[in-house]
């Protein structure tokens, strides 16, 4: 398996644009999770899905933020409108559930480092 | 709600030499806990997972404890190469499975 991926590996924008980051999850994993990394705040879950449903979006920080999983095997976290404050690298990660519980392993994606101008 | 430290922040040590790498957590209602390694520019690649109900976990020169009580777990990484050079973090999933993360130690291994 290629393991997850996300795009694009790199983006820059102005402040006010909508930004849209991608990510396909492992095949057959059953839960996709959306994390952002700052120097200042470390790791921070923002959202994460079941089954394509999301379950849980209180660590999205604000209303600017939106995040979608139509199917199984894709993923979108926006931002509109952007503003520098969101520069960070953003992490798609997924796993496979046991039991019907989390519990197994995140297998996380080489992530998107957004720099908003 | 969960905190993670990780202590030191930063570890320099000098190749062959055992490393100790400190975890711990506040609230010990945890589903389990994972050791992660992420390298400059790059994601996280995860080590090694306990679950709440086991002791340790070993993969090759990696071993990892783990005390729910205490709220610790230590990362022991024998003989240490400059290939280890990462920053490891520490990670527990709490009863929500939802994963905290620690700040992270930043090690440098000296040829």
């Amino acid at each position: 398996d290629a393991g997850v991926i996300q795009s694009p590996r790199h983006e820059v924008t102005e402040m006010g644009q909508e930004v849209t980051l991608r990510c396909k999850p492992i095949s057959g994993h059953d839960y996709l999770f959306w994390y952002r990394q700052t120097m200042m705040r470390g790791l921070e879950l923002l959202i994460y899905f079941n089954n394509n449903v999301p379950i849980d979006d209180s660590g999205m920080p604000e209303d600017r933020f939106s995040a979608k999983m139509p199917n199984a095997s894709f993923s979108t976290l926006k931002i509109q409108p952007s503003e520098p404050r969101d520069s960070a690298v953003y992490f798609c990660a997924s796993s496979l559930s046991s039991g019907g519980h989390l519990g197994d392993e995140q297998y996380f994606g080489p992530g998107t480092r957004l720099t908003v101008t | 709600k969960q905190e993670v430290t990780q202590i030191p922040a930063a570890l320099s040590v000098p190749e062959g030499e055992n490393l100790v790498l400190n975890c711990s957590f506040t609230d010990s209602a945890i589903y389990n806990l994972q050791w992660f390694r992420q390298d400059p520019g790059k994601g996280l690649t995860s080590l090694l997972l306990i679950q709440s109900s086991q002791r340790e976990q070993t993969s090759g020169r990696l071993n990892a404890s783990l005390d729910k009580s205490s709220g610790r777990s230590t990362l022991y990484i024998a003989a240490s190469q400059p290939g280890d050079s990462a920053t490891y973090l520490c990670a527990v999933t709490g009863d929500d499975y939802k994963l905290s993360f620690g700040a992270g130690t930043t090690v440098t291994v000296r040829a």
